[in-house]
């Protein structure tokens, strides 16, 4: 297991088109977590799911942002209609259930996204 | 409303000397306070935690300190190496298992 993979690297788009990303979890976590780092800030919690479920979803994913993980392994974000203000690095994070010292939270590498 | 502030963006640090990096944060009801390191073009790699029921945490040449009632958190590296070049980042934790992060601070390590 290589750790959590995640697809594109990077992307450009042209404003209004839609952009889907693709996150594969460390195989045995049953958590998967989605945040958005913009330059200069930390990552923000977006949302996340726990098997197939969605648990939660921060105010930040607008009606335009979109996640599943059909069936509990790997994970999509889309987002429609991309604005400029999306642009950012997207980082998939997956864990355990289970508390230990970390939480169990390993990151991917990201996708930055560029909207022009 | 930035739950997890970091004041100072960057930091350079003569290599064997000690590094401090700052935290600060304004809920008192968080519970669990963790370290990132993260290189360009890669994720965040965690680092150290601590939680509130501790003062101290240590792990070989980083140490995490908790100052709850100033809701302050330091990492201290001793000695600073220059592969400990890198942002870092605090964060803590929220309910429902996901972190709020700080902006992070960039500390450059001078060989």
């Amino acid at each position: 297991d290589t750790g959590v993979s995640q697809n594109p690297r990077h992307k450009i788009t042209k404003r209004g088109q839609n952009v889907t990303f693709r996150c594969d979890p460390i195989s045995e976590h049953n958590r998967l977590y989605w945040y958005r780092q913009t330059l200069g800030q930390g990552p923000e919690f977006l949302t996340y799911f726990q098997n197939e479920a969605q648990l939660e979803k921060s105010r930040l994913l607008s009606d335009r942002f979109s996640a599943e993980r059909p069936k509990g392994s790997f994970s999509t974000l889309e987002i429609q209609r991309t604005e400029q203000g999306d642009s950012a690095m997207y980082l998939c994070a997956s864990s355990l259930a289970v508390k230990i010292p970390n939480y169990g939270y390993t990151f991917g590498s990201g996708t930055r996204l560029t909207v022009v | 409303d930035q739950q997890v502030k970091q004041n100072s963006p960057s930091l350079s640090v003569q290599e064997g000397r000690i590094s401090i990096l700052n935290c600060d944060y304004t809920n008192s009801m968080f519970d669990y306070f963790l370290w990132y390191k993260k290189y360009p073009a890669e994720g965040p790699t965690f680092l150290i935690s601590i939680s509130s029921i501790k003062d101290k945490n240590e792990d070989g040449r980083f140490t995490v300190f908790l100052n709850k009632s100033a809701k302050h958190l330091s990492l201290h590296i001793v000695p600073s190496q220059p592969g400990d070049s890198a942002v870092y980042f605090c964060a803590v934790l929220n309910t429902g298992n996901q972190f709020y992060f700080g902006t992070g601070t960039s500390l450059t390590v001078i060989p």
